[in-house]
């Protein structure tokens, strides 16, 4: 158990619609980051939020959108879905910026699958 | 920019044998290099991370890589592979401070009886 927690595990949606995937990261951790993996593009980057400001964007979608909120846990946001955005989204999160409780090391949660229909 | 390169997306290994996942980075500064193992249905699992030092670091589960910055490589290996480690593997490469990962493809390896 990595310490952090993803709602929902699975979920079936319809073009068009939009989903709220949540993360809550270790305790203590200051940083979370949302990677989305699939078959076609692997693990990619989307978004960093460091103690609720965002601090890294990667290849995330306009129809994407994150937050970090003041207790630390993220949401992320999918609108206007289409069939290329069924993936498994990760959430990971770390110690933040270098020094203090950072180890390098980024802890991933389970996962939440979104199928798109 | 950077990138990793896993060449090969599978491998297929007998029980007890040995066992060597290939990765090759690009990165204009000193690399933080990670090997990730995830399971069917699972998260990413952290098995070592090379940040300075040795050049070859040892892991969970009695995984090692070896950093040889000539070849920009961070090849993972395991000198007897059970059953239980087929999974698949990522190398991934960060940089200090923000940590965000870049990782390969992926290799998923099989384990034969």
């Amino acid at each position: 158990d990595s310490g952090v927690t993803q709602t929902p595990k699975h979920l079936i949606t319809a073009t068009g619609q939009r989903v709220t995937l949540r993360c809550s990261p270790r305790s203590g951790d200051l940083s979370v980051y949302w990677y989305q993996q699939s078959l076609d593009q692997g693990l990619q980057f989307l978004i960093q939020y460091y103690n609720g400001e965002e601090r890294a964007k990667g290849n995330i979608l306009e129809r994407f959108s994150a937050q970090q909120f003041p207790d630390l846990h993220s949401e992320l946001n999918l609108s206007s879905l289409e069939l290329g955005d069924s993936a498994l989204y990760f959430c990971a999160s770390s110690g933040g910026l270098a020094g203090g409780s950072n180890t390098g090391e980024l802890f991933f949660g389970e996962g939440s699958r979104l199928t798109v229909l | 920019a950077q990138s990793v390169t896993q060449p090969d997306i599978h491998i297929t290994v007998s029980e007890g044998a040995s066992l060597e996942l290939r990765c090759n980075y690009s990165y204009g500064a000193t690399p933080y290099l990670f090997w990730y193992v995830q399971s069917p249905g699972q998260g990413l699992q952290l098995l070592l991370k090379y940040f300075s030092g040795d050049t070859l670091v040892q892991g969970i589960k009695g995984f090692e890589a070896e950093f040889k910055r000539s070849q920009s490589s961070f090849n993972l290996r395991k000198p007897s592979v059970h059953w239980s480690d087929a999974a698949e593997y990522f190398c991934a490469v960060g940089a200090w401070g923000f940590q965000k990962l870049v990782f390969g493809t992926g290799t998923r390896l099989l384990v034969s009886p």
